[in-house]
């Protein structure tokens, strides 16, 4: 079974700090890729990675940033939390050339105060 | 402006009858249209698909409809079951960009 791990499951931190958020696969998988969740609008893509140090962006990238330093791990970096980051995050992964189905980790519930 | 959309935020249906979950979307791209399921604490898993070429793609008790000209499509759950309950997110992929594009969610309720 394909297992998508991520670092903590609920996090709060203040306005202004740098909050890392670490994602981890076990199969080997070329792609990963960053979400948010948010009642109403559902997934939206912040960035993705088809290979170790590549990135792209996704639709809402603005105030994050992503590093790709190993193929197994994949980490989501907010330089200076917002209130308005406070969100659900999942990451997700998959070996597929077309990425439809995606293997989702639990999620990190982040809130900014 | 959101290129996948689910207008319905809620579902209840009795135990044993069929749920119909709707979506339509505005990009008429996609190649591919998917169904994830999602229960609380847990992230989302993949349920079902189906290719822009095709009309209807079937997998046990879930039935997914695509209906091109409209950009819509509809996903079946025939017979809804408890364990059914969940968010249910449409989502579109151009395989050109290869990300998907995902709507809002449906929450289904499933009454014993």
């Amino acid at each position: 079974d394909v297992k998508v791990t991520q670092s903590s499951r609920y996090l709060v931190k203040r306005t202004g700090e740098k909050v890392f958020l670490e994602c981890v696969q076990d199969m080997d998988h070329e792609n990963m890729f960053w979400y948010r969740q948010d009642p109403g609008l559902g997934l939206r893509l912040i960035y993705f990675s088809y290979d170790v140090k590549m990135k792209e962006k996704g639709d809402i990238p603005e105030g994050y940033s992503v590093s790709r330093e190993k193929k197994e791990r994949f980490s989501l970096i907010l330089e200076s939390a917002s209130t308005n980051q406070t969100s659900m995050y999942l990451c997700a992964s998959t070996g597929l050339a077309l990425s439809y189905e995606q293997y989702f980790g639990p999620g990190t519930r982040l809130t900014v105060t | 402006d959101q290129q996948v959309k689910q207008n319905s935020p809620s579902l209840s249906v009795q135990e044993g009858r069929i749920s119909i979950l709707n979506c339509d979307y505005t990009n008429s791209m996609f190649d591919y249209f998917l169904w994830y399921k999602k229960y609380p604490a847990e992230g989302p898993t993949f349920l079902i698909s189906i290719s822009s070429i095709k009309d209807k793609n079937e997998d046990g008790r879930f039935t997914v409809f695509l209906n091109k000209s409209a950009k819509h499509l509809s996903l079946h759950i025939v017979p809804s079951q408890p364990g059914d309950s969940a968010v249910y997110f449409c989502a579109a992929l151009k395989a050109a960009g290869n990300k998907l594009t995902f709507g809002g969610g449906t929450r289904v309720l499933v009454k014993p």
